[in-house]
């Protein structure tokens, strides 16, 4: 069953910190995995893409690695901020060439404290 | 402003109350979809549209009705709403259904059916 899982469920810091995040995934075949930040009472915003051959990217203070092989992804922040405290969801899109589907983490909430 | 607008933000209804939730978007996108939010559930795809005319049924379709008679219009229809259906709902729009383009979200719609 295609399936993505985060954790931890829950995560408070305190401002300036830095936090990771994991996502792992079952489905198959892979096309892409992305990030998603979503404010409270907002829709989801896209901070990352990561292809099959991508490793690590980058946006700002926000840093998405890629394991194919293990089916893992890791989203770091790096000296958090009140304002990063969001829900991030990690979403995977599986499938062929004309059809593809996402499947939906639960989310990591993240609270920053001051 | 490149954005996926849904109304209304909040509603209120009663079980058995026709209701439509509208969604637009003014992006020119082919691909549009809608999904609900439920705590820890994440989100499930509702119905989705690839283009005009062409929409068909997600992973929890029941209850739900859409239709896509112009490209930017994507309207939600609960016919017969229940309690079962109190829940966020977002639409989304991308300019493809595959492919490394991000689902862009509307603010969402909370709903709530007594």
């Amino acid at each position: 069953k295609n399936q993505v899982e985060q954790s931890p469920q829950s995560l408070i810091i305190l401002e300036g910190k830095n936090c990771t995040l994991q996502c792992n995934y079952t489905v198959s075949p892979f096309s892409n995995l992305r990030w998603y930040k979503q404010d409270t009472g907002r829709g989801p915003v896209s901070l990352t893409i990561m292809t099959f051959s991508e490793n690590t990217k980058s946006n700002g203070r926000y840093t998405a690695t890629l394991d194919a092989d293990t089916k893992q992804s890791s989203l770091h922040i790096t000296a958090s901020q009140l304002s990063d405290s969001a829900s991030y969801i990690c979403v995977v899109r599986w499938g062929n060439t004309g059809f593809q589907k996402l499947v939906f983490g639960t989310g990591t909430r993240l609270l920053v404290s001051p | 402003e490149a954005q996926v607008t849904q109304n209304p933000r909040y509603l209120i209804t009663v079980t058995g109350k026709k209701l439509t939730v509208t969604c637009s978007q003014n992006m020119n996108h082919e691909y549009m979809s809608w999904y609900r939010q439920d705590p820890g559930l994440g989100l499930r795809q509702i119905y989705y549209s690839m283009n005009v005319e062409v929409t068909d049924k997600g992973d929890v379709p029941e209850g739900y009705k859409v239709s896509r008679k112009e490209k930017r219009n994507f309207p939600l229809i609960l016919e017969s709403p229940s309690p079962n259906q109190t829940s966020l709902y977002f639409c989304a729009s991308s300019p493809q259904q595959g492919g490394n383009s991000p689902l862009h979200f509307g603010n969402g719609t909370r709903l709530t059916v007594t």
